[in-house]
């Protein structure tokens, strides 16, 4: 069964920009997440989605927003991209809604903003 | 609010010794407990989870953790470590309730020397 999948691998984009990471979760997996790692933050929770709903949103400003398809594929756009947002930006799926389970993550979306 | 520690931030050992990484948690609730590891430019692999039941928990590649409530901590052991082991591993925990979010600790890199 194929894993989490996300797209693209790499990514080069200049301040004031914005940028649109897809995510498409294991085959049968609704619940979605998205996470920023940074080395001098770590690992930051960005939002969950649950059946097209965002069930919970991390501490990041406005310009972080996220969507999920009714085929549970899930995207994040960042807006008016600063140098701070360069990143690896990974993303989970898991198959239950309470976190009694593993979630999956893809290989992740290493943003370079300049 | 909860949060993760992972006091060491990195270990270096020789192959063949072992090791043990320490995690500790600030919860009130009860939580889903986790330990990730991280090659580089990979995303996050789980080695073990602890959901509820025996506090010994054993994962993939010879590793194994302790739940120990009294004292908020989730350990992670290996009697031996190989070179292959060198990553960085993260400890996380899901608060109880309708959410999949992952909180993570600041990460420890095992450095394996031969």
């Amino acid at each position: 069964k194929a894993g989490v999948t996300q797209t693209p691998r790499y990514l080069i984009k200049t301040r004031g920009q914005q940028v649109t990471l897809s995510c498409s979760p294991i085959s049968g997996h609704r619940s979605v997440s998205w996470y920023q790692q940074t080395p001098g933050q770590g690992l930051q929770f960005l939002f969950e989605y649950f059946s097209e709903t965002q069930r919970n949103k991390g501490n990041f400003p406005g310009r972080f927003s996220g969507r999920q398809f009714s085929n549970s594929r899930s995207e994040m756009n960042v807006s008016t991209l600063e140098l701070g947002d360069s990143a690896l930006y990974l993303c989970a799926s898991s198959s239950r809604t309470i976190g009694n389970t593993e979630a999956f993550f893809g290989q992740g979306t290493r943003l370079t903003v300049v | 609010a909860q949060s993760v520690t992972q006091l060491d931030s990195q270990v270096p050992v020789f192959e063949e010794a072992p090791v043990e990484l320490r995690c500790n948690y600030s919860s009130s609730v009860s939580v889903y407990l986790f330990w990730y590891v991280q090659y580089p430019n990979q995303g996050l692999q789980l080695l073990l989870k602890y959901l509820s039941g025996s506090t010994l928990v054993k994962g993939i590649n010879g590793f194994e953790a302790e739940f120990n409530k009294s004292q908020t901590s989730f350990h992670l052991r290996k009697p031996s470590v190989h070179i292959s082991d060198t990553a960085e591993y993260f400890c996380a925990v899901i608060p109880g309730g309708a959410t999949n979010k992952l909180i993570f600790g600041t990460g420890t890199l095992l450095a394996v020397q031969p």
